[in-house]
């Protein structure tokens, strides 16, 4: 099993509509928890961090988490076709002096116009 | 803006040869990670510095692969030799400890 597994997608979705990317990871005591934008051709780039269960919002962008399920979802709302990326999940954990980051493979969003 | 300044952006060379790739992290970042992407593998962490102290290179081939971090301001990926399998993106990456981090914007590298 894959320490962080997501869907790669094509996820399509219409212009205005909600997509929905998940992500779910295997090691529980997994502390934080990233989602990161990659534009073809460039460097990831964060766009929301969360912590703790819940939802936290940021703009069109809400991230939720679900720690007993080992989920964690970005929502993005009103798609638009700049939207168009890569969404990759990032997930942190250790203890102490040492702590690792596994990323998902990431899916693709697709946002048609 | 802060950034994460990789050099050189674009790197080709023959097989056999050294490559040197370096990354200026964000000035106060106490830690540093080299990341590999490939279409097949994605996102793989080859190593991890902590305030200039590597604290994880298990994802690196030792026997051809090395990282430093000389001073704050400089890391380095050296690989010697190169093989074609080694093309890939290489990112560097910063941060703090319970933060996210910044990637600079990564060496292209293809081993002919």
């Amino acid at each position: 099993q894959k320490e962080v597994e997501q869907n790669s997608g094509p996820l399509s979705v219409p212009e205005g509509a909600i997509a929905s990317l998940n992500c779910t990871y295997s090691d529980r005591g997994s502390q934080s928890f990233f989602w990161y934008r990659q534009y073809s051709g460039k460097s990831p780039e964060l766009i929301m961090s969360i912590y703790s269960n819940g939802d936290k919002e940021d703009g069109r962008f809400t991230a939720q988490l679900n720690k007993a399920s080992q989920y964690v979802s970005l929502l993005i709302r009103d798609s638009q076709p700049s939207d168009s990326a890569t969404y990759l999940c990032a997930v942190k954990a250790g203890s102490g002096g040492y702590q690792k980051v596994t990323f998902g493979t990431g899916t693709k969003l697709q946002v048609i116009p | 803006d802060a950034r994460v300044t990789q050099t050189p952006r674009h790197k080709v060379t023959e097989m056999g040869q050294e490559v040197t790739m370096r990354c200026q992290p964000i000035l106060g970042h106490n830690t540093v990670f080299w990341y590999r992407q490939t279409m097949m593998q994605g996102l793989e962490l080859l190593a991890y510095f902590r305030n200039r102290a590597p604290l994880d290179d298990s994802g690196m081939p030792k026997d051809r692969f090395s990282a430093e971090m000389p001073d704050a301001t400089l890391a380095t990926l050296k690989i010697q030799p190169s093989e074609p399998r080694d093309s890939a993106v290489y990112f560097c990456a910063s941060g703090l400890v319970r933060s996210g981090y910044t990637f600079g914007s990564g060496t292209r590298l293809t081993v002919v």
